[in-house]
């Protein structure tokens, strides 16, 4: 089982609209996420970072559930501009590194 | 600019040949990594520095050799091209803890036939 999770979609919604992600993951000893944005043929970049208590930036609002092993992000009033693929990433830290995971991504599209 | 520059952007080589992905950052971070990423597959890690003077083996090393030349760059060598090494390359690099996540480079979109 892959340790990151995501629904590749891809996700076709009309501007304006709300749209959620969901993310699994399975190893509890995971011990921060993030959310990364990538754009067609280009490089991820780091959207935001997901914690307990929830975190918003904006439009964009990430949750984390320890418990249900799963992080999700929200975007409201979704833009043309939020086009792009959603990366869930989970990080751990061994071996005297600090490793980032990778989700396969999820794709959305905004719709004029 | 700062950031993570890679070289070269494009490369196309044949099956047998050899090459170097060039690999620089200027955040002063301790640790380095190179990513590769196929359709369908997501970003699979191939090798890490944790810090100058250190390399390991992620994912999938198999084919590939790298160097930590100093805290500033780190570079990925093919000894000898697949075609299943076709691939988008990508270096990126964090501080230790990476509370910052990890800053990527544009990537190399390497062809091998």
């Amino acid at each position: 089982r892959k340790e990151v999770e995501q629904d590749p979609g891809p996700f076709n919604v009309p501007e304006g609209a709300t749209v959620a992600f969901n993310c699994t993951y399975s190893n509890s000893a995971s011990q921060s996420f993030f959310w990364y944005r990538q754009d067609c043929r280009k490089e991820p970049k780091l959207l935001m970072s997901v914690y307990s208590s929830g975190n918003e930036d904006g439009r964009f609002t990430a949750q984390l559930n320890r418990a249900s092993q799963y992080i999700s992000l929200l975007i409201r009033d979704s833009k043309l501009s939020d086009s792009a693929t959603y990366l869930c990433v989970r990080s751990y830290s061994g071996a005297g590194s600090y490793q980032l995971t990778f989700g396969k991504g999820t794709k959305l599209s905004v719709i004029p | 600019n700062a950031g993570v520059t890679q070289t070269p952007k494009f490369q196309v080589l044949k099956t047998g040949q050899s090459m170097t992905l060039q690999c620089a950052q200027d955040m002063n971070h301790n640790s380095m990594y190179w990513y590769r990423q196929d359709p369908g597959m997501g970003l699979r890690l191939i090798y890490y520095s944790a810090s100058e003077g250190t390399t390991d083996k992620g994912e999938v090393p198999n084919g590939y050799n790298v160097s930590r030349l100093n805290k500033r760059e780190f570079s990925l060598r093919l000894e000898s091209a697949a075609p299943s090494q076709t691939s988008v390359y990508f270096c990126a690099s964090s501080s230790w803890g990476g509370a910052g996540g990890y800053t990527f480079g544009s990537g190399t979109r390497l062809t091998v036939v």
